[in-house]
């Protein structure tokens, strides 16, 4: 089966500063690719998917995240994080008929 | 680490009939699991909130008759498909902490569910 690894569970930044979160998996199959974003006190919302076609993805709220199918990695970006970016992110991948989600990063973005 | 076991991982099942999915976090105790489903090529959706000892929380469209939750313990919470149809086949998946908010959040490895 297939895993996802994300390190450095806490993360912290001041406004401004670019954010970039890894996220690395084992399948070498075909695979879909996910980053969902959980605020404080709210459930899982999906930032950005890859499918097919152009690596580099563009999502929701100034994010992306680039498919680098020879690393097996889906990093995320955000050039100038703001304070409302704090938040818990996952990557995830669906790959073989099963899904699987990284540990998570907690970033929190001081004003 | 902190592990969240799901099963089965897939199941197939004739319409009209129950099906039940397990989530158990092998080494903490969770007092607040959650179920997602997921559909084809759309992101999750929360489904309900599961809270040990109590009746579990629904998120809005989600039929809790349908969609039976069950959390006797600490270690383990139950889904329950009853009655199933053809559309309620997808990815079913689970997910606990095994602390506070700070602490990460484990996945099951999801079940997929095909109702036929």
């Amino acid at each position: 089966a297939q895993s996802v690894s994300q390190h450095n569970h806490h993360v912290i930044l001041s406004e401004a500063a670019s954010l970039e979160l890894g996220c690395n998996y084992s399948y070498g199959g075909t695979v879909n690719l996910f980053w969902y974003v959980q605020y404080p006190g709210q459930h899982l919302q999906l930032l950005l998917k890859y499918f097919s076609g152009d690596p580099l993805v563009k999502g929701i709220k100034g994010f992306e995240a680039e498919f680098i199918k020879s690393k097996f990695s889906f990093n995320l970006r955000k050039p100038s994080v703001q304070w409302s970016d704090t938040a818990e992110y996952f990557c995830a991948v669906y790959g073989n008929n099963r899904l699987a989600f990284g540990k998570g990063n907690q970033v929190v973005v001081i004003p | 680490g902190a592990v969240v076991s799901q099963h089965p991982s897939r199941v197939i099942c004739k319409s009209g009939t129950s099906v039940k999915i397990e989530c158990r976090s092998l080494d903490f105790q969770a007092t607040t699991m959650f179920w997602y489903r997921q559909f084809p090529k759309q992101s999750l959706m929360l489904m309900a909130t599961s809270n040990e000892g109590s009746k579990a929380t629904y998120e809005q469209g989600v039929e809790k008759d349908k969609f039976l939750i069950n959390h006797a313990s600490l270690t383990l919470s139950t889904l329950t498909v009853t009655s199933a149809h053809p559309e309620d086949s997808s990815f079913y998946i689970c997910s606990a902490r095994p602390g506070g908010y700070n602490s990460p959040l484990h996945f099951g490895n999801g079940t997929r569910l095909t109702v036929t």
